[in-house]
């Protein structure tokens, strides 16, 4: 199993440009969430889908949109990038149906620079 | 007050020395507790859940205090691979199964 993949994996993008992230999981997880991590802040949650065709806001959802019109499934999109969007954008699962309670399996991560 | 909070560090301590982090949470509402292992230009992963009563596993002990809301990380027998940034997480009620990260506290294990 590969369990959760990001692409792409680095990005540069001019301030103003689109482009989504995509993830995708093989474990059948039902939970999926993108967060961004920054230096001194920690990882926060930018949306999360609870199943398929369903997404919600998280702690910082300004300036992205999202999309999970499949299970395995979940796209990030940035409308305009800014600047300030410079970051590493971990994708992750979770089911507690499956047994594994509350843990969260994370993507290698996806590192993007706005200039 | 941020949710979770733990102190950034870096934890220089040499090889074989036991380390301890701490971890404060605000929500008395929280029900579940991890430690999570994060590389540098890596993910997180698990490193272990953390039960009410205490929990083991290896040269890893993690403890939770609900009443004082801490939790707390001991890793004895120190590693030059212990070397990472350790995440407090803790599981609020509510939709999504949303995790809440700490900030991590960075530990440098020496020769």
């Amino acid at each position: 199993n590969a369990g959760v993949t990001q692409t792409p994996k680095f990005r540069v993008l001019k301030t103003g440009q689109s482009m989504t992230l995509l993830c995708a999981q093989d474990m059948n997880h039902e939970y999926m969430y993108w967060y961004r991590q920054d230096p001194g802040m920690g990882l926060r949650l930018i949306h999360y889908s609870v199943g398929e065709g369903t997404t919600a806001k998280g702690e910082v959802p300004d300036g992205y949109n999202v999309s999970r019109l499949k299970k395995q499934n979940f796209l990030l999109g940035l409308e305009s990038a800014a600047p300030s969007q410079t970051s590493v954008y971990f994708c992750a699962s979770s089911d507690p149906g499956q047994g594994t309670g509350n843990t969260i399996y994370f993507g290698e991560g996806s590192w993007l620079t706005v200039v | 007050r941020k949710e979770v909070e733990q102190d950034p560090g870096p934890f220089n301590v040499p090889e074989g020395a036991t380390v301890a982090f701490n971890c404060t949470y605000s929500n008395s509402a929280s029900q579940s507790f991890f430690w999570y292992r994060q590389d540098c230009r890596k993910e997180p992963k698990l490193l272990m859940s953390v039960y009410s009563s205490g929990n083991e596993d290896g040269r890893f002990t993690a403890q939770l205090n609900r009443a004082s809301q801490y939790i707390s990380l001991l890793i004895r027998d120190s590693k030059l691979s212990d070397s990472a940034t350790y995440l407090c997480v803790v599981y609020l009620t509510g939709g999504g199964n949303k995790l809440t990260f700490g900030t991590g506290t960075q530990l440098k294990v020496e020769l």
